[in-house]
């Protein structure tokens, strides 16, 4: 059974940093693209950042870019998300999400996501 | 970058009844569109890849249908599980991979 737990959110400053990780298991997880996408509250879902299956290709959200960093551990099956410079539109729920091949495709699985606060 | 747009933002449906959902790409984008189901509190669910296939596990009253730019999603007969709400999102052309900003389902 494919599973993607998030961890590593909570209540940050505006100007502060966090890193988000997302444990997988169930699957070959070096075989797959990767995604992360929000949720502010109240919103719809919005693209953040993607990362190859091997690392070694990165993509963000114009809104992200130069403040996250995408990256991804293979030999311990995590994905992590590095956030600095955080704003106030920057609070959400994050998803991790699974590509559905080694390419980027569509998402085919999705984890519980885990709440960033941005707040002073 | 591609926007999608769907409507209607709010769907009022009785269970049994049949709910159609839109989904307008600003340009072509094949068939590269996926429907996604999602509840508050849960992991988003993908129902619907290549516009029109299904996904594992997904019941059959749920379809897809267009290509192009137009694009629905059709439930054909609501139960009581189906009231959430419903993204859809392209991969044709990206990054950055884009939703629309979602169709709510709730009861009638």
């Amino acid at each position: 059974e494919v599973q993607l737990v998030e961890s590593g959110g909570g209540l940050v400053q505006p100007g502060g940093s966090l890193r988000l990780s997302c444990a997988a298991s169930g699957f070959t997880f070096s075989s797959y693209a990767m995604h992360w996408v929000r949720q502010a509250p109240g919103k719809g879902l919005e693209y953040v950042s993607s990362i190859s299956f091997d690392g070694t290709s990165t993509y963000y959200a114009d809104s992200v870019k130069g403040r996250f960093t995408i990256s991804r551990d293979n030999s311990k099956h995590t994905l992590f998300l590095q956030m600095a410079s955080l704003r106030v539109e920057d609070m959400a729920v994050y998803y991790c999400a699974r590509d559905r091949s080694y390419g980027y495709e569509w998402i085919d699985y999705w984890g519980q996501g885990t709440l960033v606060t941005v707040s002073s | 970058e591609i926007v999608m747009t769907q409507s209607p933002a709010t769907l009022s449906v009785s269970p049994g009844e049949r709910a159609t959902l839109s989904c307008r790409a600003s340009q072509s984008i094949s068939s590269d569109l996926a429907w996604y189901q999602h509840k508050p509190g849960q992991a988003p669910r993908l129902l619907i890849y290549g516009a029109s296939t299904r996904a594992t596990g997904i019941p059959a009253r749920f379809s897809g249908s267009g290509s192009g730019t137009e694009f629905t999603l059709t439930i054909s007969s609501l139960q009581s599980e189906d009231f959430a709400v419903y993204y859809c999102q392209q991969y044709n052309n990206w990054p950055p991979w884009t939703f629309g900003q979602g169709t709510k389902v709730e009861i009638k």
